[in-house]
């Protein structure tokens, strides 16, 4: 497997624009999460899905951030519009529920910077 | 929902040193993982500690949960420069939901 997949890998975008973030997860995965990671804020939850369906959305900072999963290998993270304070790195991880150890496999990553 | 702390938030060693980095609760925990992440990179998994008072080791790497489940520990013998990032711990809750703590950055001194 080749493990999550997120695109792109870095996103420079103008402020007022829309950004759309591209994640895969391992195939069999039941759970995916979208992180953001800041210096100041660290790595923050944003939102979580199970078996496609949101499951909580209370770290999604703004009305300006949305996600999707209409399937089970892929999912989005829209920002529209954006802000030069959406800058971070924003990460998709996948886990697959169980009796036993449930780690959660890590993309590469988009690292978003909005000027 | 819960929350963990983890301290210090920064470490500076001394090549061959030991150090310990701890992530504390102030509830009971079920269970605790801790990730490492290497400079400009992702998260990786390291370890899952579910048993109270567990002792695992992973090469130079111990990690402990402890007696009342609402603490951990990391401890790093002799310390390499191939040690350098963050270490979190991330705490899943029962609906799968994963919170990481904000993590100790670990920089080596050669």
């Amino acid at each position: 497997d080749a493990g999550v997949i997120q695109s792109p890998r870095h996103e420079v975008t103008e402020m007022g624009q829309e950004v759309t973030l591209r994640c895969k997860p391992i195939s069999g995965h039941d759970y995916l999460f979208w992180y953001r990671q800041t210096m100041m804020r660290g790595l923050e939850l944003l939102i979580y899905f199970n078996n496609n369906v949101p499951i909580d959305d209370s770290g999604m900072p703004e009305d300006r951030f949305s996600a999707k999963m209409p399937n089970a290998s892929f999912s989005t993270l829209k920002i529209q519009p954006s802000e030069p304070r959406d800058s971070a790195v924003y990460f998709c991880a996948s886990s697959l529920a169980g009796q036993g150890v449930t780690e959660a496999f890590f993309g590469q990553g988009t690292r978003l910077t909005v000027v | 929902g819960q929350q963990v702390m983890q301290i210090p938030q920064y470490q500076h060693v001394q090549e061959g040193e030991d150090f310990t980095t701890y992530c504390n609760s102030s509830t009971t925990l079920s269970n605790i993982q801790w990730y490492k992440q290497r400079p400009g990179g992702h998260p990786v998994f390291l370890i899952q500690l579910v048993k109270s008072g567990e002792v695992k080791k992973q090469k130079r790497l111990t990690f402990q949960f402890g007696e009342a489940k609402k603490n951990s520990s990391l401890h790093i013998t002799a310390t390499q420069t191939t040690d350098v990032g963050t270490y979190f711990c991330a705490v899943p809750d029962s609906w799968g939901k994963l919170q990481f703590g904000a993590g100790t950055q670990v920089v080596v001194t050669p």
